[in-house]
């Protein structure tokens, strides 16, 4: 299995609501990303784990919460959304460190009310 | 500051008519830079990665190049089917992140 796959392809969100998006890979790699990524411009990270710990985090507003449950698996919780956070959310994935090149996802397309 | 520029921001192609894309960059060490091509609404998918300068890496139509400042793609008798958004992006010696270019906006016209 040579593939990151991402769930629900789309997701419609009240302003109130909570949802999560999920992220996973069975490439064996040890480092996993959430990246937002508006139209016409290049995917910004928001969070990196590094062997299912969370290594980098920049700075994201708290109403987004990351988690890595185990090596495969990588959610995105996300409460008390604004309009302006309606975007394609992007996981990827590297080997054995955040040394290698990155694997994506094909995204999530989020629209918040 | 770690800085990544592509150029052109949009390029639009004859078929067979081949060129090259642009990709500069300053960081306080590069680890990697890597291309990738992007289709609308969905992920970037992975190219290539270079590591030192005169590193060079082909794959079809495809052949990206390193110096010390800059990268190129270039592009032999584009078909339209590479149309398509590139993305650069680099890894500095001084962390883990990716820093990607703003991208350039491919395309190829039958």
């Amino acid at each position: 299995d040579t593939e990151v796959t991402q769930t629900p392809k789309h997701l419609v969100m009240g302003m109130t609501n909570k949802k999560s998006l999920k992220c996973e890979q069975h490439m064996g790699h040890r480092a996993m990303y959430w990246y937002k990524q508006k139209a016409k411009k290049p995917p910004e990270l928001m969070f990196v784990y590094s062997y299912e710990k969370l290594s980098i985090n920049e700075s994201v507003p708290s109403r987004f919460s990351p988690e890595c449950p185990n090596s495969s698996l990588l959610n995105l919780h996300l409460h008390a959304l604004q309009p302006e956070d309606s975007a394609l959310y992007l996981c990827a994935s590297s080997g054995t460190s955040t040394l290698d090149e990155q694997f994506f996802g094909p995204g999530t397309r989020l629209t918040v009310l | 500051e770690d800085q990544v520029t592509q150029s052109p921001e949009a390029l639009r192609l004859q078929e067979g008519e081949s060129s090259s894309l642009n990709c500069s960059y300053t960081v306080s060490g590069l680890r990697g830079l890597f291309w990738y091509r992007q289709d609308p609404g969905k992920g970037p998918e992975f190219l290539f990665t270079l590591y030192s300068a005169g590193e060079e890496k082909e794959k079809e139509r495809l052949k990206a190049t390193l110096t010390k400042k800059e990268s190129f793609l270039h592009i032999t008798a584009p078909k339209p089917e590479d149309s398509a958004t590139y993305l650069c992006a680099v890894q500095a010696a001084s962390g883990n992140q990716f820093y990607f270019g703003t991208g350039t906006s491919l395309t190829v016209i039958p």
